[in-house]
């Protein structure tokens, strides 16, 4: 089993409709991240998440909310979806503490949610 | 503020050509780079990382080091595989600052 888990993998919907996505993780991580993936723009930081009490925007958090409920789960909302949302997003973990080494900086991604906004 | 420049692709090679991907990067203090890489249908994985300047990250044949002076990480193999097409990321992050910063990306495909 995958140690971070999105859901949906695919979506289809229709603008103006409100879509989450979802992320969990077994890796035991604090730190939790959404991106979105656009052909030649590589990943863009949507939200970003330190603790359990710690919420941040990335640099492209218009349009989008999230919802840290536990410290292995994290959602992403698009409380009304338009086309330009359209993209593949990932969710992703790191553990700055942990063997890796303390702000070495690797993240641990899930397998990414296509979502198509009509 | 920070940030990635990597090659255009799609770069098109033979079964064991040599590659490079290019990457510079622009940012303040010493950051981490990285090269990450993202195999069709699944997510990013690390392939390889350096910490330091002149440091040499390496994993699965392909090699990258960390040039301060002229501020890159460009990625090496020595002879690639059908099996290594995928898109490749480089990226950077600050020390003390666990956030990505993600280059376009550079598509790869290898033909038999």
């Amino acid at each position: 089993d995958a140690d971070v888990t999105q859901t949906p993998r695919n979506r289809i919907t229709k603008t103006g409709k409100r879509i989450m996505l979802e992320c969990s993780q077994t890796k035991g991580h604090d730190r939790m991240y959404w991106y979105r993936q656009d052909p030649g723009l590589g990943l863009r930081l949507i939200y970003y998440s330190f603790d359990v009490k710690d919420i941040n925007k990335g640099e492209i958090s218009d349009g989008y909310s999230v919802s840290r409920q536990a410290q292995a789960k994290f959602s992403l909302s698009l409380e009304s979806a338009i086309p330009n949302q359209t993209a593949l997003y990932f969710c992703a973990t790191s553990d700055p503490s942990g063997s890796q080494s303390a702000n070495t900086g690797e993240l641990f991604f899930g397998e990414g949610s296509r979502l198509t906004v009509l | 503020g920070n940030s990635v420049t990597q090659m255009e692709g799609p770069v098109t090679l033979s079964e064991e050509a040599f590659l490079t991907i290019n990457c510079t990067y622009t940012a303040t203090g010493y950051p981490s780079l990285f090269w990450y890489v993202q195999y069709p249908g699944e997510g990013l994985q690390l392939l390889l990382k350096a910490t330091k300047a002149d440091d040499k990250g390496s994993n699965k044949g392909f090699e990258a080091t960390y040039r301060k002076e002229t501020t890159s990480f460009h990625l090496e193999k020595g002879s690639v595989q059908v099996s290594d097409s995928a898109v490749y990321f480089c990226a950077l992050t600050s020390r003390g600052y666990n956030k990505l910063i993600f280059g376009a990306g550079t598509r790869l495909a290898v033909h038999p």
